[in-house]
């Protein structure tokens, strides 16, 4: 059974600052890892997806890594701003997604 | 592209109460999810289809919660009857197939069982 951890459970950061959102899996038999953003009362917004084959993927100012023999990727966000607060998810995926709790994220001006 | 439709947006029933949500999926994607996530945790898998047919509902709690994807596009989940834990955001989403594909998420139904 597929288990995800996130690291740190919550962040506060001033605007501008370059902060990594860390992510853990205990199955690496994984197609694909997807990063999500959920906004309060919102749905899931997708950021990211990284094939298995992949090592990163990148969309403006956010990268992320994937490492699938140790079950970890990192979402890199560049330059903070005050509308990246949310709380920010990962999944993996198999034939399904797996979710950990997320990391609440708060960026203040 | 539209995105994953959801209705409600929002519910309020008394426990014991029956209540049904409808998805609507991106046009063409054969997979369809619903999750359930409870305040303050992560979205958990209740049942997966792939076109009509169910992959995964080990998770589904079937003595109350039903889930149908007639003609594999539309899918409702029922839950009948409701109890006070069933209060939670339900999540529908949808991905083309297969397991490498980029799955996309509605804006979800808040149920607040009372």
């Amino acid at each position: 059974k597929q288990e995800v951890t996130q690291i740190p459970a919550a962040l506060s950061v001033p605007e501008g600052e370059n902060l990594v959102l860390n992510c853990s899996f205990t199955d690496s038999a994984i197609y694909n890892l997807q990063w999500f953003r959920q906004d309060p009362g919102k749905g899931l917004t997708s950021l990211l997806l990284i094939q298995s084959s992949q090592r990163e993927q990148t969309s403006g100012r956010l990268n992320a890594s994937l490492d699938k023999s140790s079950g970890r990727s990192t979402l890199y966000i560049a330059a903070s701003q005050p509308g990246d607060s949310a709380t920010y998810l990962c999944a993996p995926g198999e034939s399904k997604l797996t979710f950990g709790t997320g990391t609440r994220l708060q960026v203040t001006l | 592209e539209a995105g994953v439709a959801q209705s409600p947006r929002y519910k309020i029933i008394e426990k014991r109460q029956s209540v049904a949500f409808w998805c609507n999926p991106i046009s063409g994607h054969a997979t369809l999810y619903w999750y359930q996530q409870i305040l303050g945790q992560g979205p958990k898998l209740l049942i997966q289809f792939q076109n009509n047919g169910v992959v995964d509902d080990s998770q589904l709690p079937k003595d109350r919660f039903s889930a149908e994807r007639l003609k594999g596009v539309d899918s409702t989940l029922k839950i009948q009857p409701a109890k006070l834990e069933d209060s939670a955001v339900y999540l529908c989403a949808s991905s083309f197939g297969g397991g490498s594909t980029e799955a996309f998420f509605g804006q979800g139904t808040r149920l607040t069982v009372v």
